[in-house]
């Protein structure tokens, strides 16, 4: 079965400091993933996705950036964190693209930028 | 565009109350429907799906209806208990993206007290 994992679960980062959150999933291939984010009193925004390696779509121009080395591994980054950055980062995947096809997310990263 | 529309909370319930929320959308074409839910802490988890027009979507007693003349998809349960207590999101994926990327509500919570 497919299993997908993101870590760290939780981080604590000044303002200005680097961020690494990384996801895997496991059981399948070629999927496309997605980072989402979900700010304190406000929905999902999907930040990125990805159809293949080394394929990037931005949703929203921001202070992130995200990259996927490998077929199963998705990375979102940043160089220098801002306080608006502060929210609940979710992984998700999916196989292929058909109207039968379900997202699925993993556990979630909480960030909180000081 | 594609845009979600979920009724607000928070939604305060005594256990075994009949449970509905609402949920509209917009969408070019024929989406797909979803409810996931959020249980504190956690990441988002698939509760039900329905991918055509008056499909129903059950699991865990809950049910929605793909409602294609009222672009509806609302959320119900018979009798909710404490452990439903979560947030609620109803979401979409449409033909345009290939039904790869979905488009989420802002969230209702539910809290059910005993």
């Amino acid at each position: 079965s497919q299993t997908i994992h993101q870590w760290p679960a939780t981080l604590v980062q000044p303002v200005g400091s680097p961020l690494s959150l990384e996801c895997t999933v496991e059981g399948t291939s070629n999927p496309n993933l997605y980072w989402y984010r979900q700010a304190a009193g406000r929905g999902l925004q999907l930040l990125f996705y990805s159809v293949g390696i080394g394929q990037i779509s931005s949703e929203v121009p921001q202070n992130l950036s995200a990259s996927r080395p490998q077929d199963r591994q998705f990375i979102l980054s940043s160089k220098k964190l801002l306080l608006s950055d502060s929210g609940f980062y979710l992984c998700a995947w999916v196989a292929g693209g058909s109207r039968r096809n379900t997202i699925y997310f993993g556990e979630g990263s909480w960030l909180t930028v000081v | 565009g594609n845009s979600v529309t979920q009724m607000e909370g928070p939604v305060t319930l005594s256990e075994e109350a009949f449970l509905t929320i609402n949920c509209t959308y917009t969408a070019t074409g024929y989406p797909s429907l979803f409810w996931y839910v959020q249980y504190p802490g956690e990441g988002l988890q698939l509760l039900l799906k329905a991918t055509k027009a008056d499909d129903k979507g059950s699991n865990k007693g809950f049910e929605a209806t793909y409602r294609k003349e009222t672009t509806s998809f609302h959320l119900e349960k018979g009798s909710v208990q404490v452990s439903d207590s979560a947030v609620y999101f109803c979401a979409l994926s449409g033909p345009a993206s290939g039904y790869s990327t979905l488009t989420f509500g802002k969230g209702t919570m539910l809290l059910v007290s005993p």
